[in-house]
C-alpha cells in the first residue's frame, strides 16, 4: 500500500525568506504523480504543485518548486520570498494515476513571522 | 457560484439528532468525495461516487451514509453520531475517477465543521 509521510507537524519561516518542507512516500508503482495541497486557514485545499514522476525535471509554479527525488521516494516543497498569505496547512499526496486515489499525509502547518 | 460549495459551514448536533451536510459541484466534475479531516491525522477517505455510483465505502460506520443524487450534488447524512466524529469534512471533486487527466486532481469544498456534543 501507498504510504506518505510528512514527519514534521510545524515550522515557521520569516517573511521574505525561503523554507523547505519534506516529504516522503513509498510506493511500488514506477508511474505516479504527486502533489502539494495548501489549506489556509477556514479556507479550501487548493493544489499548489504537482509532479508527474516520469518527468526528470522538478516542477515549478513561480515561488513554489520542488525537489523531486524518485530514487529516495523524496518529494519536498520550496517556497522563496515567503508571504503572510502561504500561512497554511501543506499537503503532500501520491496518486497512481488513472482510476487511483489521493494518498494524503499529515500535513505541516506552516506560519510566516512579519 | 464556482468550484466546490458545502454547507452548512459550522454544526453542532447532539449524539441522537439526524442532520445532513451536503456538498455541490459546479465544475461539470463527474466524481466525488467525502473526506474527514482530524487533527494531527491525514485526510481519511469516506466515500467516492463516480457517475453517481458508490465505487468505494471505506469500512465507514453506518452511522454516516451518503447520498449522490446526480453527478453535481453530494450528501451526507448522519445520525447517532459519537463525539468521535467530530472533525472537519471535507468534500472534493475530479474530471473522472481519480481526474479525467490521469493526474488524480481533486478540488476541495471549504468544508463543514462539525461538532458531536
Amino acid at each position: 500500500a501507498q504510504t506518505v509521510t510528512q514527519s514534521q507537524p510545524e515550522m515557521s519561516v520569516q517573511e521574505a525568506e525561503t523554507v523547505t518542507l519534506s516529504c516522503t512516500y513509498d510506493t511500488s508503482e514506477s508511474d505516479y504523480y504527486l502533489f502539494w495541497y495548501k489549506q489556509p486557514p477556514s479556507r479550501q485545499m487548493i493544489l499548489v504543485i504537482r509532479q508527474e514522476a516520469y518527468k526528470q525535471q522538478n516542477a515549478t509554479e513561480n515561488r513554489f518548486s520542488v525537489n523531486f527525488q524518485k530514487a529516495a521516494k523524496s518529494f519536498s516543497l520550496k517556497i522563496s520570498d515567503s508571504q503572510l498569505g502561504d500561512a497554511a496547512m501543506y499537503f503532500c499526496a501520491y496518486s497512481a494515476g488513472a482510476n487511483s486515489k489521493l494518498t494524503f499525509g499529515k500535513g505541516i502547518t506552516l506560519s510566516v513571522r512579519p | 457560484e464556482t468550484g466546490v460549495t458545502q454547507t452548512p459551514r459550522h454544526l453542532v448536533m447532539g449524539m441522537t439528532n439526524k442532520k445532513s451536510l451536503k456538498c455541490e459541484q459546479h465544475l461539470g466534475h463527474n466524481a466525488m468525495y467525502w473526506y474527514k479531516q482530524s487533527a494531527k491525522k491525514p485526510l481519511e477517505l469516506m466515500f467516492v461516487y463516480s457517475l453517481e455510483e458508490r465505487v468505494e465505502n471505506n469500512s465507514v460506520p453506518s452511522r454516516f451514509s451518503p447520498e449522490c443524487p446526480n453527478s453535481s450534488h453530494l450528501f451526507l447524512h448522519l445520525h447517532t453520531l459519537q463525539p468521535e466524529d467530530s472533525a472537519l469534512y471535507l468534500c472534493a471533486s475530479s474530471q473522472g475517477l481519480a481526474g479525467g487527466d490521469l493526474t488524480g486532481e481533486l478540488f476541495f469544498g471549504e468544508g463543514s465543521r462539525l461538532t458531536v456534543l
